[in-house]
């Protein structure tokens, strides 16, 4: 049974650098599959922030594009999120998915980890 | 980026029928996936591609396209069914590695 566990600080101060790691268990990350980071303020909907490939091919939303940071690290078969810079609008709770691309036609995030809120303050 | 417009609120009577519908120039290259979310939990997948549910999902849903439009449809809506739904896609613009959600539609059961 696959699983995805997020982890990192729960509060980060503003002006300094989110991280998150998103352990993944019963499949290695090794074998393939993009990964993905999505967040969702509280009260707000899902908003995709990036994903990588295995081989450490990576994809991000534009318009976070110039203060994210999506790693792989497959010895430890995790991937982590760094977001630069953050601000209040960065508080959220952030999910690590597995992103599934094998159809051309469409792409889905089959399978989500809980969670995990950070908030940004001071 | 590729934009999706869904309703913010929706409302079906217990035991009806309800679509939900999902807007967006990208639905016109690539098919929608659909994601229900209750409250303090995390999305879990409805529907992808064309009409396809995963293992353990009611068969009461059910999913459709139609230019650039996608529809998530419940027949026989249940209590349990009343939670937020999402749909998202591939970004038909620029590189198309990027994926893109929708805002996102309230399901009320009443």
């Amino acid at each position: 049974q696959v699983q995805l566990q997020e982890s990192g600080p729960g509060l980060v101060k503003p002006s300094e650098t989110l991280s998150l790691t998103c352990a993944v268990s019963g499949y290695s990350i090794s074998s393939g599959y993009y990964w993905g980071w999505i967040r969702q303020p509280p009260g707000k909907g899902l908003e995709w922030i990036g994903s990588i490939y295995h081989s450490g091919s990576t994809y991000y939303n534009p318009s976070l594009k110039s203060r994210v940071t999506i790693s792989v690290d497959t010895s430890k078969n995790q991937f982590s999120l760094k977001l630069s810079s953050v601000t209040a609008a960065d508080t959220a709770v952030y999910y690590c998915a597995r992103l599934n691309t094998a159809m051309v036609r469409y792409w889905y995030f089959d399978l989500w980890g809980r969670g995990t809120l950070v908030t940004v303050s001071s | 980026s590729s934009e999706l417009t869904q309703d913010p609120a929706v409302s079906v009577a217990l035991g009806q029928t309800v679509r939900i519908t999902c807007q967006g120039d990208s639905l016109r290259s690539y098919y929608a996936s659909w994601y229900q979310q209750k409250p303090g939990q995390a999305p879990v997948l409805v529907i992808y591609g064309k009409n396809n549910r995963p293992s353990g999902i009611p068969d009461r849903f059910s999913g459709s396209s139609s230019g650039n439009t996608a529809s998530l449809t419940i027949t026989g809506a249940q209590a349990e069914d009343e939670a937020d739904y999402y749909c998202n896609s591939r970004d038909s613009s620029g590189n198309h590695f990027g994926m893109v959600f929708g805002g996102g539609t309230k399901l009320t059961v009443l």
